[in-house]
C-alpha cells in the first residue's frame, strides 16, 4: 500500500484481556518497528524485525508483550492480560533498509488502547 | 547510540526561519544525526539526516558543525502547520531510532 496501516485506530478493552494490533508495512520494506507513546510522553522503543534476522526484543516492558511478523510482511503485536498503565497509542514504523538508510522511517498512524 | 540534547520548547514566528539547536558531544565518527517530527496525535515523520555535510532537501536544512558536536535544524520560512515536536537523534545508520524528548516547536501567526 501507499503507507503504513495499523488496525484497529482504536481498541477498547478491559483490564485482563488480550489483544491484537496489527501493521501492515510499506510493500518491500524489510525492517519494521513497534513503539508506543503514552500521553503526554515521548515514544518508547518495543521491538524490530530486519528480514529473516532474529527480532530485537530489548525494548518489551514484560513477558505480557510479544510479537511477531509472518511472511516478513504483516505484524501483530499482543499484549497479554492487560492493565491500565498498557493504555497508549502503539506505533508502528517501516523502512526499505536496516535501520531505515537513506529513506529515514515511515510510521503509520497508530493504535489507541485504552485499558478499562 | 549518542545522546542528545535540546531546548523542551521554542517560539517561531510564522514565515520566519525557525532555527532548531541539538548538541551531540559524544557522537562517533560513524553516527549520524537524525531529525523527524511528529504532529499532534500523528506518527513521527522523517525529515532529514546527515553524517558531516551540510543536508538540504524540500522540507529542512541540517547544518551539522565541523567537529559534529552540534548541528541546528532549519526550517526556512515556518508556517502553522510546522507547530511539531522535533526530535534529535544521533544513531548507527543501521541501528533502531531511539526517541528522546524533542523540542516542541511552537508557530505563532
Amino acid at each position: 500500500g501507499a503507507g503504513v496501516s495499523q488496525s484497529p485506530s482504536n481498541k477498547v478493552t478491559e483490564k485482563g484481556k488480550d489483544v491484537e494490533l496489527r501493521c501492515d508495512p510499506i510493500s518491500g520494506h524489510t525492517a519494521l518497528y513497534w513503539y508506543r507513546q503514552s500521553l503526554g510522553q515521548g515514544l518508547e522503543f518495543l521491538i524490530y524485525f530486519q528480514g529473516n534476522s532474529a527480532p530485537d526484543k530489548s525494548g518489551l516492558p514484560s513477558d505480557r508483550f510479544s510479537a511477531e511478523r509472518t511472511g516478513g510482511s504483516v505484524s501483530t503485536l499482543t499484549i497479554q492480560r492487560t492493565q491500565q498503565e498498557d493504555s497508549a497509542v502503539y506505533l508502528c514504523a517501516s523502512s526499505l533498509a536496516q535501520g531505515g538508510g537513506n529513506y529515514g522511517y515511515t510510521f503509520g498512524s497508530g493504535t489507541r488502547l485504552t485499558v478499562v | 547510540d549518542a545522546k542528545t540534547t535540546q531546548p523542551p520548547s521554542m517560539d517561531c514566528a510564522e514565515g520566519r526561519a525557525a532555527n532548531l539547536p541539538c548538541n551531540h558531544s559524544t557522537i562517533s565518527g560513524n553516527e549520524y544525526v537524525y531529525w523527524y517530527r511528529q504532529i499532534h496525535s500523528q506518527g513521527p515523520q522523517y525529515i532529514i539526516h546527515g553524517l558531516k555535510n551540510n543536508e538540504t532537501n524540500e522540507m529542512a536544512s541540517l547544518i551539522i558543525t565541523e567537529d559534529r558536536k552540534s548541528s541546528t535544524l532549519i526550517l526556512p520560512h515556518a508556517t502553522l502547520r510546522d507547530t511539531a515536536v522535533y526530535y534529535c537523534i544521533a544513531r548507527w545508520v543501521t541501528g533502531k531510532l531511539i526517541f528522546g524528548q524533542g523540542t516542541t516547536l511552537q508557530v505563532k501567526p
